[in-house]
């Protein structure tokens, strides 16, 4: 069981260029979410889905687009990348039972090390 | 908005020996849950354990145990008879009814064990 897998694990990038960052989880979650991680700030929530086709937005969603268009994966894309961006992100996912949070737990994938130069 | 302060940025303990961490959170709602998560160098975030507001009881996971003070707001995890795989940072969190988007995390702190 491979759980939540994250690609690439790290990524350096020009200011300007776009990029996706991969995120897979074979639990068959409905919940799935991207965090960024910055020191002193711990995790903050970019985007978050509840299920196929439903995505809505977090704390800190700009110059981040995702998409749902199946139950395991939810890409991260930045558009054009910006040196505030450079930040560790990282996916998590999680069950829903009838649409509210299960047992509260969620599953992280190791995390993807973005530098923008 | 729910806010989680952990206060402790670095700590250290001997191996064999009990360290706590501690976390306090501010919320004005009644029924919510509270998490410590573990980060390993390098390495995935995992569950350490995880408590219910409107349980009494305070949570135990092998040497991992929470002091709960629902009162004073306070969630504070001990690890007892700690060892070199303990070392990570280590996150408060906390989540409201309303679902997984209302997970707020705190800063981390980051635990050394020492042989």
């Amino acid at each position: 069981n491979a759980g939540v897998t994250q690609t690439p694990k790290f990524q350096v990038l020009k200011t300007g260029q776009s990029m996706t960052l991969q995120c897979a989880q074979d639990m068959n979650h409905e919940y799935m979410s991207w965090y960024r991680q910055d020191p002193g700030m711990g995790l903050r929530l970019i985007h978050y889905s509840v299920g196929a086709g439903i995505t809505d937005q977090g704390e800190v969603p700009n110059g981040y687009n995702v998409s749902r268009s199946t139950t395991e994966d939810f890409p991260l894309r930045l558009l054009s990348a910006a040196p505030s961006q450079t930040s560790v992100y990282f996916c998590a996912s999680s069950y829903l039972a009838g649409g509210i949070a299960n047992t509260g737990e969620l599953f992280f994938g190791e995390g993807s090390r973005l530098t923008v130069l | 908005a729910q806010t989680v302060t952990q206060s402790q940025p670095e700590m250290s303990v001997q191996e064999a020996e009990t360290v706590t961490l501690s976390c306090t959170y501010d919320t004005s709602e009644n029924n919510y849950y509270l998490f410590w998560y573990k980060q390993p160098p390098s390495r995935q975030m995992i569950l350490v354990i995880r408590q219910e507001a409107y349980k009494q009881q305070n949570a135990t996971e092998n040497r991992f145990s929470v002091n709960f003070q629902k009162a004073a707001k306070s969630f504070s995890l001990k690890i007892s008879d700690s060892q070199l795989g303990d070392t990570a940072m280590y996150f408060c969190a906390f989540m409201s009814p309303g679902g997984y988007q209302k997970v707020t995390f705190g800063i981390g702190t980051k635990l050394q064990v020492i042989p």
